[in-house]
């Protein structure tokens, strides 16, 4: 399979605990952006990096999530002291950019349940 | 920041009939309309998109509209099929796509 992957697919934890999501692109690709769903609503920007660099964070990140690229390949999505609003799936998602506006490939998501 | 409103939230056709989904953007620097689907516990997947130079995409059964003017886009389907039945989201975006907005998503069903 040659398109994005995450791990691990379904994560439960107890509030308070931490939590950490991997996401691996398609090899090429040089962006690649976090999304948080929750049930009935459409994805919501989380941030993004191109290559190695986070460029953009949403409001919605608060200081307890970190995200990080640090060879501009795979990515890490941790969570710290989870509480149970942060009950969603996560979704890792890659482009490729050109300079042009290209497609975002979505990865399976890892569902969390903070318990 | 951009705000996207998608209409209607779910949406039930009969086999072989149109189905048409709305949405619509706040902000007017948007140049980037994708539409996803996405299927009972699997990953959005990219449908069609639409570039603000163009006002009309189609692609097989699949079309979709853009007015710049009035800040809204569509997604047609025709001659609808049951494995249509999915949850489509629509999404706007600036150049580079770096920070892309999406609607609630509409649940689309084709009764057989």
């Amino acid at each position: 399979d040659t398109g994005v992957s995450q791990n691990p697919r379904h994560k439960i934890t107890k509030r308070g605990q931490n939590v950490t999501f991997r996401c691996d692109p398609i090899s090429e690709h040089n962006r690649l952006y976090w999304y948080r769903q929750t049930l009935g609503q459409g994805p919501e920007f989380l941030t993004y990096f191109q290559n190695e660099a986070q460029l953009e964070k949403s409001r919605l990140l608060s200081d307890r999530f970190s995200a990080e690229r640090p060879k501009g390949s795979f990515s890490t999505l941790e969570i710290q002291r989870t509480e149970q609003g942060d009950s969603a799936m996560y979704l890792c998602a890659s482009s490729f950019e050109t300079g042009s506006l290209n497609e975002q490939f979505f990865g399976p998501g890892t569902r969390l349940t903070v318990l | 920041g951009e705000n996207v409103e998608q209409h209607p939230s779910t949406l039930s056709v009969q086999e072989g009939d149109s189905a048409v989904i709305k949405c619509t953007y706040s902000d007017s620097a948007s140049n980037y309309f994708p539409w996803y689907k996405q299927e009972l516990g699997k990953r959005p997947q990219l449908i069609i998109d639409i570039r603000s130079n163009v006002g009309e995409k189609k692609d097989q059964r699949i079309a979709v509209t853009l007015n710049k003017t009035a800040k809204h886009f569509s997604l047609h389907i025709t001659e609808t099929q049951p494995e249509d039945s999915a949850v489509y989201f629509c999404a706007a975006s600036r150049s580079n796509n770096n920070d892309m907005r999406f609607g609630a998503g509409t649940r689309l069903t084709v009764k057989p």
